[in-house]
């Protein structure tokens, strides 16, 4: 099926450190979405945008939904050990009954303290 | 609120037999999906409910799959004849959908069923 791209699979990065994480796709999506999940646990939402060109944070998060509607970014700054996990962006057309998901495979992140 | 919950948070069964899973949304989400996630992937769309409705089922999901959600609360998976390519972590979502096209909605997940067919 289709799924959104996420690269690279996996980032490690330093304690405090700033880390950017982009999410492509081919398709238009009304609605982008940043969940993580840990092992073991279902996703958790991070943070949810609903217009182009939207730049919304949440603490140290930060999102913003592209202009075409094709990708999104998530910043997370200060970076400290409990942001370890996977992190997965997900679209979603928002249109009549289809309001499903589409998610990429994720980006497992390490930080080394 | 007390979140999306799943019953059981494990389950292993032989090849051929039958199980089905539990989802409780949050109280008064109107909608509840049904994903799939195996290991490195992110989760796929199965089906879901908006009330008692079922109204859109993934491909993905086989006639040996049968969703309900017969009175617009909780939900049941059911899997029937499992093979080894049924083993996946089973996640449910619930939302609150507005009425009229175009309403923003937030899907909130829950803890996820762990199946492993041996």
């Amino acid at each position: 099926g289709q799924q959104l791209n996420q690269s690279p699979q996996s980032m490690f990065i330093q304690e405090g450190e700033d880390v950017s994480m982009n999410c492509t796709s081919s398709s238009i999506f009304n609605t982008w979405l940043w969940y993580k999940q840990e092992p073991g646990e279902g996703p958790v939402l991070l943070i949810a945008l609903y217009k182009a060109g939207e730049l919304t944070s949440n603490g140290r998060l930060t999102a913003q939904f592209g202009i075409t509607r094709k990708d999104s970014f998530l910043n997370i700054s200060a970076s400290i050990p409990s942001d370890v996990g996977i992190y997965f962006c997900a679209g979603q057309v928002r249109a009549g009954a289809n309001s499903k998901l589409t998610f990429g495979k994720g980006i497992t992140l390490s930080v080394r303290p | 609120d007390t979140g999306v919950s799943q019953d059981p948070r494990h389950k292993i069964t032989k090849r051929g037999q039958n199980v089905t899973f539990r989802c409780d949304p949050i109280s008064e989400h109107n909608r509840l999906y049904w994903y799939r996630q195996t290991l490195g992937q992110g989760p796929e769309f199965l089906t879901y409910f908006q009330n008692e409705a079922q109204l859109e089922k993934s491909r993905l999901l086989s006639d040996r799959f049968s969703a309900e959600r017969p009175k617009g609360s909780f939900s049941t998976l059911e899997i029937q004849r499992t093979e080894q390519g049924d083993s996946a972590m089973y996640l449910c979502a619930s939302s609150f959908r507005r009425p009229g096209t175009g309403a923003e909605e937030t899907q909130y997940f829950g803890p996820g069923t762990r199946l492993l067919v041996l």
